[in-house]
């Protein structure tokens, strides 16, 4: 069974860092960009980038350039999303997805990993 | 590209069909004739689940009642028959483009 587990709940303080880990089975996991969408509360879902596990080529969205950076380590099969400079605008769900180069969609998402900044 | 949807909010009686609109602001037709279009639901409290891709095929385990639509800028998803278990927020995704962006979301509930 294809499966991303992303790591627990984080709180933070504002001007800090997190690290986001998504650990993949069930598909090898160099063969699928991995991509990363963020998710304030009670908003919608915005794409941050991807990565391409096999090189370590990571493309960003523009509004996520130098707050976000993305690698894979494929001897543990294991995405890292980092987060810097940390402000309440960072508090939100994150979430790993695997991109179906079948279907060019995302078709396993991980289950999320709550970020919380505050003083 | 910018992703549109309407309605934003939907509220329909169990039984009775829905229907979701999602615009895009450029063509979302590659050269190869594939539309980049794929439509998401994301449950109360879980991550979002791929329903359709590439506009009109159905993924693994979604009921026949989904079906999408579409073409160019123009794309429409349909539930014939709504179930309590479909509600939650709708998304649609262009993947033709690089950043992939969703649209705003579109939330169905039960009347």
């Amino acid at each position: 069974e294809v499966q991303l587990e992303q790591s627990g709940a984080e709180v933070k303080r504002p001007g800090s860092t997190v690290k986001v880990s998504c650990k993949v089975s069930g598909y090898p996991f160099s063969d699928y960009y991995m991509n990363w969408v963020f998710q304030a509360p009670g908003k919608g879902l915005d794409l941050m980038g991807y990565i391409d596990p096999q090189d370590g080529e990571a493309i960003y969205a523009e509004k996520f350039q130098g707050k976000v950076t993305l690698t894979a380590d494929t001897s543990r099969n294991i995405a890292y999303l980092e987060v810097s400079d940390l402000t309440s605008d960072d508090t939100g769900v994150y979430f790993c997805v695997k991109l179906s180069s079948g279907n060019d969609a995302f078709d396993v998402w991980g289950q999320g990993t709550l970020v919380t900044v505050s003083s | 590209i910018v992703m549109t949807q309407s309605p934003l909010f939907l509220s329909v009686t169990p039984g009775e069909p829905a229907s979701i609109s999602c615009r895009s602001s450029q063509s979302l037709l590659h050269s190869n004739g594939y539309n980049y279009l794929d439509w998401y639901l994301q449950k109360p409290g879980q991550a979002p689940q791929l329903l359709i891709y590439l506009v009109s095929n159905r993924a693994s385990g979604v009921p026949d009642r989904f079906s999408g639509s579409g073409s160019g800028t123009d794309f429409t998803l349909k539930i014939s028959s709504v179930m309590p278990e479909d509600i939650g927020v709708y998304y649609c995704l262009q993947g033709r483009q690089t950043p992939r962006t969703f649209g705003p979301g579109t939330k169905l509930d039960m009347k």
